[in-house]
């Protein structure tokens, strides 16, 4: 019930391609659903998040997809670069915030070749 | 400059021994994380605090403890009691209410041989 479950595991995409991340979850009652971006050897950074009274959010090449009835969502990077190339996590929790816990997906190594 | 300071980047045990990773946040938040990061399983909670002097057990506490004696603290003890504690370890920290995001510190890699 508290699982995120994301896909693929790993990804490689042409400069200028459309990457894209999918993750699944359980728990209806979860209403929180940030993606992070990590880099080797550091932290994970916030790069977009969606609450589900919307379908979709975008920022700048990053579009989160929000499908409710089907408990999925997924993260599409318009344009990919290289500078793209880092692991991806999805997550969600309950209570609209992050201020609880946040249940993380596997991840997604996303490999943008020039 | 705000933000979280975890030390050291990386830290060599013996298995057997106890071992402190240091998590410091100057960003005025209440809440605070500890992750566990292995290949291929994403991030795993350990502990978390809402509170100075209160913390709750993650998904997988088992061989760590805790504490959060001051708000801008809250340190991580792997015990030898962790069956497996080599990994990459992430504290983070968030404010309540809505529009406030968990942020993450660098990372401490322990190695246990």
């Amino acid at each position: 019930q508290q699982q995120v479950k994301q896909s693929p595991q790993s990804l490689i995409v042409q400069k200028g391609g459309i990457s894209i991340i999918n993750c699944a979850y359980e728990n209806t009652a979860f209403d929180y659903f940030p993606w992070y971006q990590q880099f080797p050897g550091k932290g994970p950074a916030l790069l977009i998040a969606i609450r589900p009274d919307v379908s979709e959010k975008k920022e700048g090449r990053f579009t989160i997809s929000f499908n409710k009835s089907a408990k999925q969502f997924s993260l599409h990077i318009m344009d990919s670069q290289p500078g793209d190339s880092a692991t991806y996590f999805c997550a969600a929790s309950i209570g609209g915030t992050s201020y609880g816990k946040l249940t993380f997906g596997q991840g997604t190594i996303l490999t943008v070749h020039p | 400059d705000g933000g979280i300071t975890q030390s050291p980047k990386y830290l060599f045990r013996k298995e057997g021994q106890n071992v402190t990773l240091s998590c410091e946040q100057n960003l005025n938040h209440d809440a605070m994380y500890w992750y566990r990061q292995d290949p291929g399983q994403g991030l795993r909670l350990i502990y978390y605090s809402q509170i100075v002097n209160d913390f709750q057990k993650g998904d997988i506490a088992e061989g760590y403890s805790v504490s959060r004696e001051k708000k801008e603290s809250f340190p991580l003890t792997v015990t030898s009691a962790q069956k497996n504690p080599t990994a990459f370890y992430l504290c983070a920290s968030t404010n309540t209410g809505a529009g406030y995001e968990q942020y993450f510190g660098p990372g401490t890699r322990l190695t246990v041989t």
